[in-house]
C-alpha cells in the first residue's frame, strides 16, 4: 500500500521556469523525503525534513511541510533539462514498521 | 565510495522459471531493502532486513518469493516459480542510520520480464 500522492501526476514546464509537486500523506511522520529518478535509474535521495521542521532548501530545491495538512510541496527553481525525471516523496512513520512508505510519484519534464 | 551493486541489470524468463537477483549494499550500511516497483508506480517495500536478520517481510509473497542475507552484507532475492505478474523492477537499497527513517541509497535495480 502506498501513502502518498504525489500531484500533479505529470507536469512539463520550460526550462528556466519554477516547478511545484505536492505530497499529501495519511499518517503521522517522522520524516518526509524526496527522491529523484531518472529514466531506467535508481532512486536519488534529495532532501529530508523532519516532523518539526516547516521547511528546507537545498540547492534549487525548497521543500515544504505542513503537518496539520499532512502535505509537502517540493519546489525546483530555475529548472534545466537535466531534470527531468520522477519525483517522489516517501513518509517515514512514527510508529509501527520503520519504513519508508512512497507515494506514486509525479513525472518531470523539462523542454529546452 | 562505490554505490549499490545489483545485477543482472535486466532478466526475461518465461513463466514457472525461477530467478534470482543479487544485491551488494554500500560499505558498512548494516540495513538493506528489497522493493518492487510497478511500472508508473513507486517502489514497494518487500523486505528489510537488520545485519542478516529479516526484521520486516510482512509484504514479502512467502509462497513463491525468498531471500537471504548471508553475513549480513550481500544478498539474494528468489522468485520461484515466476508468474506473469511478476515483471517489474526489483530495488535493492541499503541505509547505514536509524533504519528505514533516514536516508536510503538505490541500486540501478533489476528489470524482470516474465513471458
Amino acid at each position: 500500500s502506498q501513502q502518498g500522492e504525489e500531484d500533479p501526476q505529470a507536469l512539463s514546464i520550460q526550462e528556466g521556469e519554477n516547478a511545484t509537486m505536492n505530497c499529501s500523506y495519511k499518517t503521522s511522520i517522522n520524516n518526509l523525503q524526496w527522491y529523484r529518478q531518472n529514466s531506467g535509474r535508481g532512486l536519488v535521495h534529495l532532501i529530508l525534513i523532519r516532523s518539526n521542521e516547516r521547511e528546507k532548501h537545498s540547492g534549487r530545491l525548497r521543500v515544504t511541510l505542513d503537518t496539520s495538512k499532512k502535505s509537502s510541496s517540493l519546489l525546483i527553481t530555475a529548472s534545466r533539462a537535466a531534470d527531468t525525471a520522477s519525483y517522489f516523496c516517501a513518509t517515514g512513520p512514527i510508529q509501527g514498521a520503520q519504513k519508508l512508505v512512497f507515494g506514486q510519484g509525479t513525472r518531470l519534464t523539462i523542454n529546452p | 565510495e562505490a554505490g549499490v551493486v545489483q545485477s543482472p541489470r535486466y532478466k526475461i524468463i518465461e513463466k514457472k522459471q525461477p530467478v534470482a537477483f543479487w544485491c551488494n549494499p554500500i560499505s558498512g550500511h548494516n540495513t538493506l531493502y528489497w522493493y518492487l516497483q510497478n511500472l508508473g508506480q513507486g517502489p514497494e517495500l518487500l523486505i528489510r532486513y537488520e545485519n542478516e536478520e529479516a526484521v520486516d517481510d510482512s509484504q514479502l509473497p512467502k509462497d513463491r518469493f525468498s531471500a537471504e542475507r548471508l553475513k549480513g552484507v550481500d544478498s539474494t532475492l528468489k522468485i520461484q516459480p515466476a508468474e506473469l505478474g511478476d515483471s517489474a523492477v526489483y530495488l535493492c537499497a541499503s541505509s547505514g542510520g536509524l533504519a528505514g527513517t533516514g536516508e536510503q541509497f538505490f541500486g540501478p535495480g533489476t528489470r524482470l520480464t516474465v513471458l
